[in-house]
């Protein structure tokens, strides 16, 4: 199936930092979405990205569709411990399919 | 709004036995996917649904995996009969029109 390979694998930041993440794919994708998970709970929706060299924010939230439309990327700016969870970035191709990368553990240090 | 409704949140069993997963889609989504996460392998579609047939089952792991949705309002996904590799949080998500999916809570399976 497809690989989706998202980075880093896991974080760990001081409260107030930025966090940048990533993923990258082998073959072009028509939709990016990033999903945030927290313990316990089903994977959260946070970001949709429909068009290649969009730039969506929400909140402090910002992701960006790469104009290759193999990547996408997420930044998280002055985070706060309730951003703590694991993020996973999702693709679609043509079909309904989606692929979900292998997500990056986030935690935040207060 | 209601979510997506999964039950049981957790479910312990014996190996051999049959587990029966349920999922409560989000009202008017005609899409509907189950998947499975654990630590070793992630996020896998198992299988996904469009207006209640089943479109896409490669994702299932086996013969002991099967799944249904009888009506738009409600799916099943069952392992008959379970082993402990079974033992995963698995996930059932709905869409509109296959875009953006939201999932429901899990179902934590421990088969001992």
């Amino acid at each position: 199936g497809q690989q989706l390979n998202q980075s880093p694998q896991s974080m760990f930041i001081q409260e107030g930092e930025d966090v940048s993440m990533n993923c990258t794919s082998s073959s072009i994708f028509n939709t990016w979405l990033w999903y945030k998970q927290d313990p316990g709970e089903g994977p959260v929706l946070l970001i949709a990205l429909y068009k290649a060299g969009e730039l969506t924010s929400n909140g402090r939230l910002t992701a960006q569709f790469g104009i290759t439309r193999k990547d996408s990327f997420l930044n998280i700016s002055a985070s706060i411990p309730s951003d703590v969870g694991i993020y996973f970035c999702a693709g679609q191709e043509s079909s309904n399919q989606f692929y979900f990368g292998t997500g990056t553990s986030l935690t935040v240090i207060p | 709004d209601a979510g997506v409704i999964q039950s049981p949140r957790h479910e312990v069993t014996e190996m051999g036995q049959e587990v029966t997963l349920r999922c409560k889609p989000i009202s008017g989504h005609d899409y509907l996917f189950w998947y499975r996460q654990t630590m070793m392998r992630g996020l896998e579609l198992l299988i996904y649904f469009n207006n209640n047939v089943p479109i896409d089952d490669s994702g299932m792991p086996e013969d002991r995996f099967s799944a249904k949705m009888p009506n738009a309002s409600f799916s099943t996904l069952k392992i008959q009969p379970s082993e402990p590799r079974d033992s995963a949080v698995y996930f059932c998500a709905s869409s509109s029109a296959g875009w953006t999916q939201y999932f429901g809570p899990g179902t934590r399976l421990l088969v001992l």
